[in-house]
């Protein structure tokens, strides 16, 4: 079990490119989380997964975000046309269906996303 | 909707002693998880400890436990004799049991003195 993954740990992009962030859950977790981070707040939920499907978005998720986890192992989630506001951490977090850890987030290290 | 409010951005405690953080939340739910997370300059999310809400009996975890008021809707998370590890943001959550998001504090970063 090595955790969960994100990559890159760091991305500078300039404004109204597009970026791509990729999380590997833990091997037997079929729940995914995506939620961003900014400084002196806590995490906000951005979307969810089970296996493949994408079961929910926030409202915060606008139309130039968008998230996949294709065979319903690692996820993917892209941001067009980066603005600064879009500058946070990214967290990535998975959680097994059922077991005794069942109820506990298990998180990656984040993405840091600086948009000039 | 459900909040987390944490009303102490900062907090610092002498080593070997107890430090107590707050959280209170708003709900209409009856039945939910209470979760404190620790993230330190690592960045990654470490549960610290967990609480049902349909039990009555605080939850501990070594030298952490909490003070769970549910009429208060309250989740406080003391730390026992603090060690310098313990120096992080610790931020307090909850999800509600048919629910799949988890909604965070803002944090308190707690400052262990040696």
């Amino acid at each position: 079990d090595t955790g969960v993954s994100q990559d890159p740990r760091h991305k500078i992009t300039k404004r109204g490119q597009n970026v791509t962030f990729r999380c590997d859950p833990i091997s037997e977790h079929n729940r995914l989380y995506w939620y961003r981070q900014t400084l002196g707040q806590g995490p906000e939920f951005l979307t969810y997964f089970q296996n493949e499907a994408q079961l929910e978005k926030s409202r915060l998720l606008s139309d130039r975000f968008s998230a996949e986890r294709p065979k319903g192992s690692f996820s993917t989630l892209e941001i067009q046309r980066t603005e600064q506001g879009d500058s946070a951490m990214y967290l990535c977090a998975s959680r097994p269906h059922r077991g005794a850890t069942n109820e506990k987030l298990f998180f990656g290290s984040g993405t840091q996303l600086s948009v000039l | 909707a459900q909040t987390v409010t944490q009303s102490q951005p900062e907090m610092s405690v002498q080593e070997a002693e107890t430090v107590t953080l707050s959280c209170t939340y708003d709900t209409s739910e009856s039945d939910y998880y209470l979760f404190w997370y620790k993230q330190p300059p690592s960045r990654q999310m470490i549960l610290v400890i967990r609480q049902e809400a349909y039990k009555q009996q605080n939850a501990t975890e070594n030298r952490f436990s909490v003070n769970f008021q549910k009429a208060a809707k309250s989740f406080s998370l003391k730390i026992s004799d603090s060690q310098l590890g313990d120096a992080a943001m610790y931020f307090c959550a909850y999800r509600g049991l048919n629910n799949n998001d988890m909604r965070f504090g803002a944090g308190t970063r707690l400052t262990v003195k040696p």
